[in-house]
């Protein structure tokens, strides 16, 4: 079964602080991919880093950071130096290589305080 | 230019009308979806097209029916709109199952549609 688990249902911090977006996935592929996506209150769905199962690097983007560990099945996002405007809802998803089936998670809402 | 671009962005309507939303990539992508938003933010598949082929039916009522005319549109269709259909509908478009480099699903802006 494909399945995409993200346990943090709301998250607050209080701007500037680090936080961590938890993602734990499954799946019976060898080949897949993993991806984050940002939906902030305007609705749109913003696509923020695509990682495919056989390349384990970890990846950081200015503030944002992303840790890939296939032992434990986990993708997590980490936003350095929070600030209000990263206020959104952030998906974690799961594409097969075989069949093009993207699953989300149930998305983690996230508010930023000033 | 859009990349994916669905239309209409707010859909208000009667229960038992029938409406449609129309989606159009430019992006010369193999696949598109379409996506149901609910209240609570999830995000779940109804469809799939690879090339104009139905490749995704994730037990969808049979009053849904996507329509795909060219690998660059999909539509959706649906018949006697119940209350539970509100939701914001998503279209989306990628490259294509086994294929490599950017694999991700890119997103409409959305459509609402609000069943009364």
């Amino acid at each position: 079964a494909q399945k995409v688990t993200q346990a943090q249902t709301e998250i607050s911090v209080v701007e500037k602080e680090d936080v961590t977006l938890d993602c734990v996935y499954e799946t019976r592929d060898t080949t897949y991919y993993l991806f984050w996506y940002k939906q902030p209150p305007s609705g749109e769905l913003v696509f923020l880093i695509r990682r495919n199962s056989f390349d384990e690097q970890n990846e950081i983007s200015g503030r944002y950071s992303w840790n890939f560990q296939k032992s434990t099945s986990s993708f997590n996002f980490t936003i350095t130096a929070s600030q209000v405007v990263d206020s959104a809802v952030y998906f974690c998803a799961l594409r097969h290589n075989r069949d093009d089936k993207i699953i989300f998670g149930k998305g983690t809402r996230l508010h930023i305080l000033p | 230019d859009t990349a994916v671009s669905q239309t209409p962005k707010y859909l208000v309507t009667q229960m038992g009308n029938d409406k449609s939303i129309k989606c159009e990539q430019n992006l010369g992508h193999d696949t598109m979806y379409w996506y149901k938003q609910d209240s609570k933010k999830f995000l779940k598949i109804m469809f799939s097209y690879n090339n104009k082929e139905l490749i995704i039916n994730e037990t969808v009522p049979n009053r849904f029916s996507p329509k795909s005319p060219d690998k660059a549109h999909l539509n959706l269709h649906i018949n006697s709109l119940e209350l539970g259909d509100s939701a914001v509908y998503f279209c989306a478009s990628s490259l294509g199952p086994r294929r490599q480099g950017r694999t991700e699903a890119f997103f409409g802006q959305g459509t609402r549609l609000t069943v009364v």
